[in-house]
């Protein structure tokens, strides 16, 4: 059974940093592409980052470039995604996704079928 | 500002057939890229529930079929249940500035 568990959020002080792991079990961890997706409080989705199979290939939105950084450790079958200088406007549920199709290198046809639970951050004073 | 664009609401009483919309543009949809489809109950992580713009995943009813043509995409649910009610997202990719994964704004369906 494929189970996705996110750890890692809190209150943090704008300007600060947080640390979210995702540690997944019940598939080849190495083989699929992963990503992080947050949802502010009552609204909708928006994706925020991605990472190939490989860990050579990664992926932002705008909005967190030079701020966010995706990475995967193979020997721990974990996600994580280190955030620097946070922003009230990075508040939200964090939920990390399993990509669908084994292999994937690119950001442009991920398709989520196993989700996280979420975690979530609060930047705020 | 979502990229793709849903309507904020729809309802549908119970047993009845509704559709969803999901309106993108030149650089995502109309550029060929697929659009996938989620489910999210309250206070749940969201569902894969159509993926390839018309493919279902193992499990999930086929009360529920996804369409796609030009620019726009839709969502149908046919004999409308109770628990259909949550809130559905599209999923699709843009190529406009430097690429990106995108969602729509949700539609919140309600079961009357």
């Amino acid at each position: 059974e494929v189970q996705l568990l996110e750890s890692g959020g809190g209150l943090v002080q704008p300007g600060g940093s947080l640390r979210l792991s995702c540690a997944a079990s019940g598939f080849s961890f190495n083989s699929y592409a992963m990503s992080w997706v947050r949802q502010a409080p009552g609204k909708g989705l928006e994706w925020v980052s991605a990472i190939s199979g490989s860990g050579t290939n990664t992926y932002y939105t705008d909005s967190v470039k030079g701020r966010f950084t995706i990475s995967r450790d193979k020997s721990k079958n974990t996600l994580y995604l280190q955030m620097n200088s946070l922003r009230a406007e990075d508040t939200g549920f964090y939920f990390c996704a399993k990509d669908l199709y084994m292999g994937s290198g690119s950001n442009h046809d991920l398709i989520y079928d196993y989700w996280g639970q979420g975690t979530l951050v609060t930047v705020s004073s | 500002q979502s990229v793709l664009t849903q309507p904020p609401s729809v309802s549908g009483a119970s047993g009845q057939r509704v559709t969803i919309s999901c309106t993108g543009g030149s650089s995502n949809i109309g550029a060929g890229y697929d659009v996938h489809w989620y489910q999210q109950l309250p206070g749940t992580a969201p569902k894969l529930l159509i993926y390839g713009n018309t493919n279902r995943p193992s499990g999930v009813p086929d009360r529920f079929s996804g369409s796609k043509s030009g620019t726009s995409a839709s969502l149908a649910i046919t004999g409308l249940q109770a628990e259909d009610e949550a809130d559905y997202y599209c999923q699709s990719y843009d190529s406009s500035l430097s690429g990106r994964v995108v969602f729509g704004g949700g539609t919140r369906l309600t079961v009357l």
